[in-house]
């Protein structure tokens, strides 16, 4: 069944402490996307990755981190310099045409 | 640069009236435009798209959009609402850099 799977669901996590947020897809999609979504802001684009070994920072990648070592795989650090890290995050690939997206279910990061 | 604009933040209506929800674009070019929606903590799924030819576009759930070039907007259409549709909404705009512009979103609420 071909799809992108994020983990966990929800992430708790300490003041001060990084965490990483799984993205996994067997689309066979060469680019991969990190957004955070924040109530009344939409989605604002964190880093992308259009092929392996290679990534972009978006627009707000101050305090997070990437790789892209596998094309199936694309993990988030959030890291302790990130200020407000609390927020739903989203993963996604585009299969290469028309920049058209497909999303993964999503993790919830809270920090306590 | 590209933007989105949803003028709407909220909207309320009842079960079998007709919808519409708002979205213009600002770029240059003819743009790739995309519908989505999300139900609360879940990712988002693509209800239709435009890339070029026919303005009117058919999508997902019963839903419609029309591409207006020279009014900028992607306005999306319902004939008759149902209670399943209550989510958020969510427009966006492409252009040949792999990446999406979003707008904030309209939250939908159906009434029985």
């Amino acid at each position: 069944d071909g799809g992108i799977t994020q983990s966990p669901k929800y992430l708790f996590r300490k003041e001060g402490q990084n965490v990483t947020l799984s993205c996994e897809q067997n689309l066979n999609h060469d680019a991969m996307y990190w957004y955070r979504q924040d109530p009344g802001q939409g989605l604002r684009l964190i880093y992308y990755s259009q092929i392996v070994n290679d990534f972009q920072k978006g627009d707000i990648a101050e305090g997070y981190s990437v790789s892209r070592e596998k094309k199936e795989s694309f993990p988030l650090t959030v890291t302790s310099a990130q200020k407000n890290p609390t927020a739903f995050y989203l993963c996604a690939t585009n299969r290469g045409s028309y920049n058209e997206q497909f999303f993964g279910p999503g993790t919830r990061l809270t920090v306590l | 640069a590209q933007s989105v604009t949803q003028p709407d933040i909220h909207i309320t209506v009842s079960e079998g009236a007709s919808l519409e929800l708002r979205c213009n674009y600002s770029y240059g070019a003819t743009p790739y435009l995309f519908w989505y929606v999300q139900s609360p903590g879940q990712g988002l799924q693509l209800l239709l798209k435009y890339f070029s030819g026919d303005t009117l576009v058919q999508g997902i759930k019963g839903f419609e959009a029309e591409f207006k070039r020279s009014q900028s907007s992607f306005n999306l259409r319902k004939p008759s609402v149902h209670w399943s549709d209550a989510a958020e909404y969510f427009c966006a705009v492409g252009d040949n850099t792999d990446k999406l512009i979003f707008g904030t979103g309209t939250r939908l609420q159906v009434f029985p």
